[in-house]
């Protein structure tokens, strides 16, 4: 099975700042990476698909990139709604696995 | 709109077993593959099980050979049978779908059911 791995686990940040978060697959994904967001008590939130694509009414604050094994989900600005825990997808496989989350707190 | 509604959930002992359900609705259901995610207390998110429009099913190897996923089209319906429960299947269980019959993320999530293992 291809694993996930995020980091940091834990970020601790101030709105207005610009926040990168990376996820690493252990094979090559191509770009078949996808982010999600998640807040306490809720589903999580399709944010970024196919390492890039903005999902609709996704704000452009946020951008993915990447591809193979190495990704990226950055914020350019922070603001107050974007506390929450990110985790990175892969579906290259059947077996589809997430990344260990990385919660981004003030 | 696409709606997902997980039921099914509760309290049950270590070896038993429950059967999960998600309705969907706003979609032509059959033509899209369905998954369950699952969320253990304070932890990750982790795929469970997914079963594509005609019934091929996929499971993550945490719990094969103990669930079984399975679809009524006719109900826009999917199903997860949980046996053989371990304190370790405690989870909140979602339905996800993904956005078409090429791409396995998930565009829609319901709300969530949880199970709980514990005598």
């Amino acid at each position: 099975d291809i694993q996930m791995t995020q980091s940091p686990s834990t970020l601790s940040a101030s709105v207005g700042d610009r926040v990168t978060i990376t996820c690493r697959a252990s094979q090559s994904i191509s770009r078949l990476l996808a982010w999600y967001q998640q807040k306490p008590g809720k589903a999580p939130k399709l944010l970024i698909y196919k390492a890039s694509t903005l999902e609709t009414g996704v704000p452009s604050r946020f951008s993915g990139s990447g591809s193979g094994t190495e990704f990226t989900l950055t914020i350019s600005s922070l603001q107050p709604d974007d506390f929450a825990t990110y985790y990175c997808q892969q579906f290259n496989t059947f077996s589809r696995t997430f990344g260990q989350g990385t919660k981004v707190d003030i | 709109e696409v709606q997902l509604w997980e039921s099914g959930g509760g309290l049950v002992q270590p070896g038993g077993s429950l059967r999960l359900s998600c309705a969907a609705s706003g979609f032509t259901f059959r033509n899209y593959a369905m998954n369950w995610v699952r969320q253990a207390p304070g932890k990750g998110l982790e795929w469970v099980s997914g079963i594509s429009g005609s019934g091929d099913s996929t499971y993550a190897d945490s719990v094969k050979g103990r669930f079984t996923i399975s679809r009524d089209n006719s109900k826009n319906t999917v199903y997860l049978q949980t046996n053989s429960l371990r304190a370790e299947d405690t989870a909140i269980y979602y339905c996800a779908k993904p956005p078409d019959v090429y791409n396995n993320y998930f565009d829609y999530w319901g709300q969530g059911t949880l199970v709980t293992v514990s005598s």
